[in-house]
């Protein structure tokens, strides 16, 4: 089967930078994403990592270790717009399929 | 900037009747998928379309649901036979082919709710 975990919630401060876990365990693997919800909107990408290492897009930054099946998303001077739950999700060995984790509530306070 | 659209926004329905979710994907899209998400829980994968055919789908997709691509638009997720379970927001997603990300964009989603 298929199990992602991230923390449930972060709260950070305004202009601070914060990183958000998930460790994962899938039966194949072929790539992590991230997706930014609000509250009553539906997901939208932010990055995905098929390698290890580190993607870098703006303030946004997402970190994969296939051999320690961990990733992070690095949200760096935090705005109060980022306040939204974030979710990993991994592409499952087969091309089409993907598993999202239970996702982490950023709350950005002033 | 193109973007998926589904129709209604918002479903009620009486438990067991069926329910029709509507879909407009990004029109040079090849990817389609349907999720759900029970209020304040994780996004769930249902099922993956490619080739005018099904080509993953999940546990939660049993013989209650199916999908139709009926013309070169729409997408739809029907749901036989409606549970009070069933109530979600269901999302319908689409991807290009060339998406080396693997970038999905979502619609803004359906909410369904079964009485």
């Amino acid at each position: 089967g298929q199990s992602l975990e991230q923390p449930s919630e972060v709260t950070a401060v305004e202009g601070a930078i914060v990183q958000i876990n998930c460790t994962y365990q899938t039966s194949g693997f072929y790539g992590l994403s991230w997706y930014q919800q609000h509250d009553g909107g539906a997901p939208t990408f932010l990055s995905y990592n098929a390698l290890d290492g580190l993607e870098e897009t703006g303030r946004f930054s997402s970190f994969l270790s296939r051999s320690d099946s961990y990733g992070y998303l690095l949200l760096q001077e935090l705005q109060m717009k980022d306040s939204a739950s974030y979710f990993c999700a991994v592409r499952d060995g087969n091309f089409n399929k993907f598993y999202f984790g239970s996702g982490t509530k950023l709350n950005v306070k002033p | 900037e193109p973007e998926v659209t589904q129709t209604p926004s918002h479903q009620v329905t009486q438990m067991g009747q069926e329910v029709i979710l509507r879909c407009v994907p990004i029109s040079n899209h090849l990817y389609f998928y349907w999720y759900r998400q029970i209020l304040g829980q994780k996004v769930e994968f249902l099922v993956s379309f490619y080739n005018n055919e099904i080509s993953e789908k999940s546990e939660i997709f049993d013989d209650q649901f199916s999908v139709e691509r009926p013309d070169g638009s729409n997408f739809t997720l029907k749901i036989r036979s409606t549970k009070l379970e069933d109530s979600a927001m269901y999302f319908c997603a689409s991807r290009p082919r060339t998406s080396g990300s693997y970038e999905q964009y979502f619609g803004p989603g359906t909410r369904l709710t079964v009485t």
